[in-house]
């Protein structure tokens, strides 16, 4: 079982659609991170939030971390086909970083 | 700064054969991380050094994969042998300190080895 379960695990849009991509989990952790993933590159860090409530805005992009610690969202606002890659959701656990089996986001032109 | 360094880029062996990735970390940079990440899923920690000492390889198949990070800067992961199901990207990463140490840094990954064991 995924300590980090990320919904939805595919998502395919036309360019100027909005989306959501969530990140659950049972457990409280200190801080969440985003980062985005494209083909044949490694994980790039998007975010890190770290208060309950926390709300960070990067240009078309806003990430949210619950007010309970256990969840996290990232908004996409009139999404673009450069937003097309793999998100991952991330958090540390016992001194290292656990990720989320990842949302496969596809923008059409 | 340079970025975290990986070679090689891709790799096609068969099974039961030897293979060996290298990574280079940011320089600085005292915590490593080698990740697996199969098609269409997370990375997956298998080992974290921090320095030149293993700080976790509870995820490591050590009846086949093997790390070393010598003089706690450059790091090589060995598989020997291969199986089909080694088939994966193998990330490195680094950062400035450990996850959990009170800090909230990110990592930065390198662009990683795509092995495909046939």
């Amino acid at each position: 079982t995924q300590l980090l379960e990320q919904s939805p695990q595919f998502l395919s849009i036309q360019e100027g659609e909005n989306l959501t991509v969530y990140c659950n989990s049972s457990s409280v952790f200190s801080s969440l991170q985003w980062y985005r993933q494209e083909p044949g590159e490694g994980p790039v860090l998007l975010v890190t939030v770290v208060t309950g409530g926390e709300v960070k805005k990067l240009k078309r992009l806003t990430f949210q971390f619950g007010d309970a610690r256990k969840d996290s969202s990232l908004h996409i606002t009139a999404a673009q086909p450069g937003d097309t890659g793999l998100y991952l959701c991330a958090g540390p656990k016992g001194g290292k970083l656990i990720f989320g089996q990842g949302t496969e986001l596809s923008v059409k032109p | 700064e340079a970025g975290v360094a990986q070679s090689p880029r891709y790799k096609i062996i068969e099974k039961r054969q030897s293979v060996a990735f290298w990574c280079n970390p940011i320089s600085g940079h005292a915590t490593l991380y080698w990740y697996q990440q199969i098609l269409g899923q997370g990375p997956k920690l298998l080992i974290q050094f921090q320095n030149n000492g293993v700080v976790d390889d509870s995820q490591l198949p050590k009846d086949r994969f093997s790390a070393e990070r010598l003089k706690g800067v450059d790091s090589t992961l060995k598989i020997q042998p291969a199986k089909l199901e080694d088939s994966a990207v193998y990330l490195c990463a680094s950062s400035l300190v450990p996850q959990g140490a009170g800090a909230n840094y990110g990592y930065t990954f390198g662009s990683g080895t795509r092995l495909t064991v046939v």
